[in-house]
C-alpha cells in the first residue's frame, strides 16, 4: 500500500514557500521523508512518529497526523539547494504491534527552485 | 564511516544473461534493504533482512529474481535470466534496524545505486 504524495511537481522561485502532502489509506505508524537529488542516492531528512508531532530541519519541516493518516512536509524560504525528488516512507506498524518494519515509499515529489 | 557500497555502478547485459548485484551495509547495522527504482513505479521494496535473515520478499517480482546475505557485511541480488523490463536502479540500503523504546526504523542509509541495462 503505497503512500499517495502530492503534488507530483512544483517550480519554485528561491525564496518561495511549499507543502509537500503524504497520505495513506490505512493507519500509519511513522513517516519517514527523504530527498533524492538527480542521479543520487536518497538522504534522510526526518522521521514524525506520533499525531500531531512536528519537526524541523533548518527550513524544512514537517508535520503527522496520526488520525488522518498524513503527513505534509513545509519548506520555507526555499533554496536553489532543496531541488530535488521529496519522498515520503511510511511504516504501517511496530512488528510489536502486529504491524511490520517495512518501509514503502510514495512515487516521489518533484522540486525545482529557480534563482 | 563509509556508507553503503555498491557495485557495479552501472551494468548493461543481454537479455537472458545472469546479473549479481552486490551490497556492503554500513559496519553495526543490522537491517538491510534491496529498492528498485523506476519512473513508472517509484521505489519499490524487494526484500529486505534483519540479523542477515530475509524477513520479507513479497517485493521481489517473480523467481528470476533471488538475494542472499550470508553475513552481516554482504549482500548480493540476483537476476537469472533478465529481462528488459527489469532495467532500473537498484538502490540497497542499510539501517541499525529498530529503535526503542518505540521501536519504528531508524534512517536508511542508501548507497548510490547500480544502473542496470537489460538489452
Amino acid at each position: 500500500q503505497q503512500p499517495v504524495q502530492s503534488p507530483q511537481a512544483v517550480i519554485l522561485r528561491e525564496g518561495e514557500d511549499a507543502v509537500i502532502n503524504c497520505s495513506s489509506s490505512k493507519a500509519l505508524y511513522s513517516v519517514h521523508w527523504y530527498r533524492q537529488k538527480h542521479g543520487e542516492a536518497p538522504v534522510f531528512l526526518m522521521i514524525l512518529l506520533k499525531g500531531g508531532e512536528q519537526k524541523g530541519h533548518d527550513k524544512i519541516s514537517a508535520s503527522f497526523n496520526e488520525k488522518k493518516q498524513q503527513s505534509s512536509l513545509y519548506l520555507t524560504a526555499s533554496q536553489l539547494s532543496y531541488s530535488g525528488t521529496y519522498f515520503c516512507g511510511t511504516e504501517r506498524g511496530s512488528p510489536f504491534q502486529g504491524g511490520s518494519e517495512k518501509l514503502v515509499f510514495g512515487k516521489g515529489t518533484k522540486l525545482t527552485v529557480n534563482p | 564511516d563509509a556508507g553503503v557500497i555498491q557495485s557495479p555502478r552501472h551494468e548493461v547485459t543481454e537479455m537472458g544473461q545472469e546479473v549479481t548485484l552486490r551490497c556492503k551495509p554500513i559496519s553495526g547495522h543490522n537491517s538491510l534493504f534491496w529498492y528498485r527504482q523506476t519512473m513508472m513505479r517509484g521505489l519499490e521494496l524487494l526484500i529486505y533482512f534483519n540479523n542477515n535473515v530475509p524477513i520479507d520478499d513479497s517485493g521481489m517480482p517473480e523467481d528470476r529474481f533471488s538475494a542472499k546475505m550470508p553475513n552481516a557485511s554482504f549482500s548480493t541480488l540476483k537476476i537469472q535470466p533478465s529481462e528488459p523490463r527489469d532495467s532500473a536502479v537498484y538502490f540497497c540500503a542499510s539501517s541499525l534496524g529498530l529503535v526503542h523504546p518505540e521501536y519504528h526504523n531508524s534512517p536508511l542509509h542508501f548507497g548510490n545505486g547500480t544502473r542496470l541495462t537489460v538489452t
